[in-house]
């Protein structure tokens, strides 16, 4: 069983719906990652929390809405998204707090992903 | 120039090859280093971390040369279970802290 449990799997939706991924992690890590992986691409990191505040956002359309109510949970809300946006969307955690001028974080943990496809 | 920097393959090998992987990294303040492996259509998870001194897990060695920027994984012996897509990942730190960089991913396919 993964550390990161990620739902739902797949979603189909269209421009105008709005849906939301979670992503849960039983690890006790403090912070977690939102990543987006496209087909033959880099995965792209989202965005960043540690201990529920967010301390990175790497230049994400407004489209997409992170939430993170607690270490446990990770939240990313969709709204009116478009066809480029379809890709994988991978949740991590990992233990290391990650701020400013500290030693980078350690390894993180994966989610199984959700497949996102946009009509 | 991208930040991590992986020849995409595909590697086809026959099983019992040896098969070298290499990557190279831009931000010379990286700190840390990684190897991931992510099977088709599954998450990445953690192969092994690579050291300064190299390290060696089973069949795989990973060499560090931080004078080139230069990461390399070594598989020996290879099996059918080793196709999958490895992924070069670089820790850099950048002003907002440590960030993960990840590679696009060196694909092999072992066959019988």
């Amino acid at each position: 069983e993964t550390g990161v449990t990620q739902t739902p799997r797949h979603l189909v939706m269209g421009m105008t719906n709005k849906k939301s991924l979670k992503c849960e992690q039983h690890l006790g890590h403090n912070a977690m990652y939102w990543y987006k992986q496209s087909a033959k691409k880099p995965l792209e990191l989202m965005f960043v929390y540690s201990l529920e505040e967010r301390v990175e956002n790497n230049s994400v359309p407004s489209r997409f809405s992170p939430e993170c109510p607690n270490s446990s949970h990770l939240f990313l809300h969709l709204h009116t998204l478009q066809p480029e946006d379809s890709a994988l969307y991978l949740c991590a955690s990992s233990q290391d707090r990650p701020r400013q001028g500290a030693r980078p974080s350690s390894p993180q943990h994966f989610g199984d992903g959700t497949r996102l496809s946009i009509l | 120039r991208k930040e991590v920097e992986q020849d995409p393959g595909p590697f086809n090998v026959p099983e019992g090859a040896t098969v070298a992987f290499n990557c190279t990294y831009s931000n010379s303040a990286s700190q840390s280093f990684f190897w991931y492996r992510q099977d088709c259509r599954k998450e990445p998870k953690l192969l092994m971390s690579v050291y300064s001194s190299g390290n060696e897990d089973g069949r795989f060695t990973a060499q560090l040369n931080r004078a080139s920027q230069y990461i390399s994984l070594l598989i020996r012996d290879s099996k059918l279970s080793d196709s999958a897509t490895y992924l070069c990942v670089v820790n850099a730190l950048y002003n907002q802290g440590g960030k993960l960089i990840f590679g696009q991913g060196t694909e092999l396919s072992v066959k019988p």
